[in-house]
C-alpha cells in the first residue's frame, strides 16, 4: 500500500511569495491532517479534514494559510504571502478512523524555507 | 489532553536495552498511551500503544504501572538504526471533538557503536 506522499520535499521561496504544498493521503483514508514544526519548536496541529470538509482548523496560524481538499482526495496547503516565521517542516497525515492515536500515517514532510 | 514529560535526550550503545520513561501525571481514565518514532527527514511513525500493564510487539515493549502516571518504552538490543526521536502521546482512543495529536519535545535517542 502506498503511504502518504508529500511534495515538494523542499521549497525555498522569498518572503512575500506564494507556495503551495500538496499531500496525497493513503487511498481510502477519509481523515487528513496537517501539522508543522517550526525551528526549535514542537510539532503542532494545523487542521483536520474529513473527506472534503474541514473538521477542525483551530491550529491554522492566520489567514495567510489556506487548506483545501477538493473531492476528498489530495489536499493542498497554500501560504500567501509567505513570511520568514513560516519556515519549518509541514507534515501531512491520514487515518481511516477519527480518533485512534495509533492509526495515523505521516508523510515525510515538506521543508519550507522562507528567505 | 494530558501533558507529558520525557527526557530531552539519551545515549546508548548497540546491543543495549534502552528504556525511555514518560511522565503523565494528569492522565485521564479514558486516555491511552501511544509512542511514535521519528527518523530524520521523515514523519512520525507509530510504534506501540497501551492502556495498562504491559504491551509488547515486534518493535518494543511498553510498561505502564497501576497508577498510569508514567510509562516506559523499552527497546531491546538497540542498533544504530534506532537513532531517532521518540514521542510519548496521551489521549483518548475516540474523541468527540478534535483529533489532534499533541507532540511534546520528544526524546532524542542516539545509538553508537
Amino acid at each position: 500500500e502506498a503511504g502518504v506522499t508529500q511534495f515538494p520535499s523542499h521549497s525555498v521561496i522569498e518572503k512575500g511569495q506564494t507556495v503551495t504544498l500538496r499531500c496525497d493521503p493513503i487511498s481510502g483514508h477519509d481523515n487528513l491532517y496537517w501539522y508543522r514544526r517550526v525551528m526549535g519548536k514542537e510539532i503542532k496541529f494545523l487542521l483536520h479534514f474529513v473527506k472534503e470538509s474541514k473538521q477542525d482548523e483551530s491550529g491554522m496560524p492566520n489567514n495567510r494559510f489556506l487548506a483545501e481538499r477538493t473531492g476528498g482526495t489530495y489536499s493542498t496547503l497554500k501560504v500567501q504571502p509567505a513570511e520568514l516565521e513560516d519556515s519549518g517542516v509541514y507534515f501531512c497525515a491520514s487515518s481511516a478512523g477519527r480518533g485512534a492515536l495509533s492509526g495515523y500515517t505521516f508523510g515525510s514532510g515538506t521543508r519550507l524555507t522562507v528567505v | 489532553l494530558a501533558k507529558t514529560t520525557q527526557p530531552i535526550s539519551m545515549d546508548s550503545y548497540e546491543g543495549q536495552e534502552v528504556n525511555i520513561t514518560c511522565s503523565h501525571n494528569n492522565i485521564a481514565t479514558n486516555d491511552y498511551i501511544t509512542w511514535y518514532q521519528q527518523f530524520p527527514s521523515q514523519g512520525p511513525r507509530f510504534i506501540i500503544q497501551g492502556y495498562k500493564t504491559k504491551v509488547t510487539n515486534e518493535v518494543a515493549s511498553l510498561f505502564i504501572p497501576a497508577d498510569r502516571k508514567s510509562s516506559t518504552l523499552s527497546l531491546p538490543r538497540v542498533s544504530l538504526s534506532d537513532t531517532a526521536v521518540y514521542y510519548c502521546l496521551v489521549g483518548p482512543i475516540l474523541t468527540g471533538g478534535g483529533n489532534k495529536l499533541t507532540f511534546g519535545t520528544g526524546t532524542q535517542l542516539k545509538v553508537e557503536l
